[in-house]
């Protein structure tokens, strides 16, 4: 069965602080990664990996996909309050058919 | 339109009544999918429409669950009986032709369904 696991479940830090968020995955023909951050309402696009090792950067946070060990972390450096969110990981498989298998989020707060 | 457009972003139902959420994909966008999010879940597939077909309902829970697009645009999650267990954020995602590499999905803001 196709799954993506997240790590941790729930995370609070201080504004400032880095944080580094994980998402590994067991899935049948992996086409990409992508990451997501959703606030009250609709998750909103990050990053979409598809190669090993290629850092993909938007101002502080950044992201990297680990193909052999099949895994990917997304970092946020000098963490504000509007950070916080939960930050979805999804794997884009074609095994027969085109979907995308969520994980169950990292719910993130960032105190002032 | 510019983004993905779902109605209603709020429904109050009752145990046994019967729902229809609607979603409106971004225009040019080939490819829709509805997803389920449960209160501290990540979204659950119930379906992909690639045009007007539904190449993949593998995700809906049972037939009380049914969704539509007739004429490859707007589409429509049907749910009969509904349950208190069907109480959920629906989620309503398109993105361009599914063969075309450009698969990153832009999600709409959401159906609230509650069922009482």
């Amino acid at each position: 069965e196709d799954k993506v696991v997240q790590s941790p479940l729930s995370l609070v830090v201080h504004e400032g602080d880095t944080v580094t968020l994980n998402c590994s995955y067991e899935v049948t023909n992996f086409r990409s990664l992508l990451w997501y951050k959703q606030e009250k309402k609709a998750p909103t696009f990050l990053f979409m990996l598809t190669s090993s090792g290629i850092e993909k950067k938007s101002g502080r946070l950044s992201s990297i996909l680990d193909k052999k060990e099949l895994f990917s972390i997304l970092n946020i450096t000098a963490t504000q309050t509007g950070d916080s969110a939960i930050y979805l990981c999804a794997v884009d498989i074609t095994s027969g058919t085109y979907k995308y298998i969520f994980g169950t989020g990292t719910r993130l707060k960032v105190l002032a | 339109g510019a983004g993905v457009s779902q109605t209603p972003s709020n429904k109050v139902t009752e145990k046994g009544k019967y729902v229809e959420l609607r979603c409106d994909p971004i225009s040019g966008h080939t490819a829709l999918y509805w997803y389920r999010q449960s209160l501290g879940q990540g979204p659950e597939f119930l379906i992909y429409f690639q045009g007007t077909g539904a190449a993949d309902d593998s995700g809906l829970p049972n037939d009380r669950f049914f969704a539509v697009r007739p004429e490859g645009s707007v589409s429509t999650l049907k749910i009969q009986r509904t349950e208190r267990g069907d109480s959920a954020v629906y989620l309503c995602a398109s993105s361009p032709r599914r063969d075309s590499g450009a698969n990153v999905l832009t999600f709409g803001a959401g159906s609230r369904l509650t069922v009482l």
